[in-house]
């Protein structure tokens, strides 16, 4: 059973277009984010949801927006899509996320490339 | 502000040599720290992790000790194979919600 997973696999799209990537963790976990992993591997986080509200939006582009219908899924859309929002995204999830201690459990990725 | 310095690769082994990654990081409060592994084309799989001053998190041979004194969380193991082969990531959270913060990552290469 897969904890955490991601749609689509493999993005490839034209610049300019809008696009949306799904999260969706059976795990039942409060708490869902966004990451973004460049070319360089460097990892940062981009959104965080609990109990579906926004707690952590770090400075990214109004290009995107998080969308957490339910605790247990955190879509992503992105508007006008550039040639720098090429990327892998990455989807975690933990219990609970106050006292640091959580463990957040990670999808395997979206690798979009944008055209 | 929160940061994590963590060695850079690529760090290539032999078999069953040791191996050690350095981790630093610079933080306020009590930090809970992480080893993170990305086996290629994967997700990021949890290692191992400590929460407190002096607390080892092992886990498939590798351990790592939360070192208050010298802000550090080196990750060792004895003896790699080449399965071992990966992206190794050092994080920290801090005492409050949200923001896992990752290091550069280390890229390690264990050949027969």
């Amino acid at each position: 059973d897969t904890a955490v997973s991601q749609t689509p696999k493999y993005l490839v799209t034209q610049m300019g277009n809008d696009k949306s990537i799904k999260c969706e963790q059976n795990l039942g976990h409060d708490t869902m984010y966004w990451y973004k992993q460049d070319s360089k591997k460097f990892l940062k986080i981009m959104f965080s949801y609990n109990n579906k509200e926004l707690i952590i939006n770090e400075t990214v582009p109004n290009r995107f927006s998080p969308k957490s219908p339910d605790k247990a899924h955190l879509n992503l859309h992105i508007n006008s899509l550039e040639l720098g929002d090429s990327a892998v995204y990455f989807c975690a999830s933990s219990q609970g996320d106050s006292g640091g201690a959580a463990t957040q459990y990670f999808g395997p990725g979206t690798r979009l490339l944008v055209l | 502000g929160n940061s994590v310095t963590q060695m850079e690769g690529p760090v290539t082994l032999s078999e069953e040599a040791f191996l050690t990654i350095n981790c630093t990081y610079t933080a306020t409060g009590y930090p809970s720290l992480f080893w993170y592994v990305q086996y290629p084309g994967e997700g990021l799989q949890l290692l191992l992790k400590a929460t407190k001053a002096d607390d080892k998190g092992s886990n498939k041979g590798f351990e790592a000790t939360y070192r208050k004194e010298t802000t550090s969380f080196h990750l060792e193991k004895g003896s790699v194979q080449v399965s071992d082969s990966a992206v190794y990531f050092c994080a920290l959270r801090p005492d409050s919600w949200g923001k896992l913060q990752f290091g550069a990552g280390t890229q390690v290469v264990v050949t027969p």
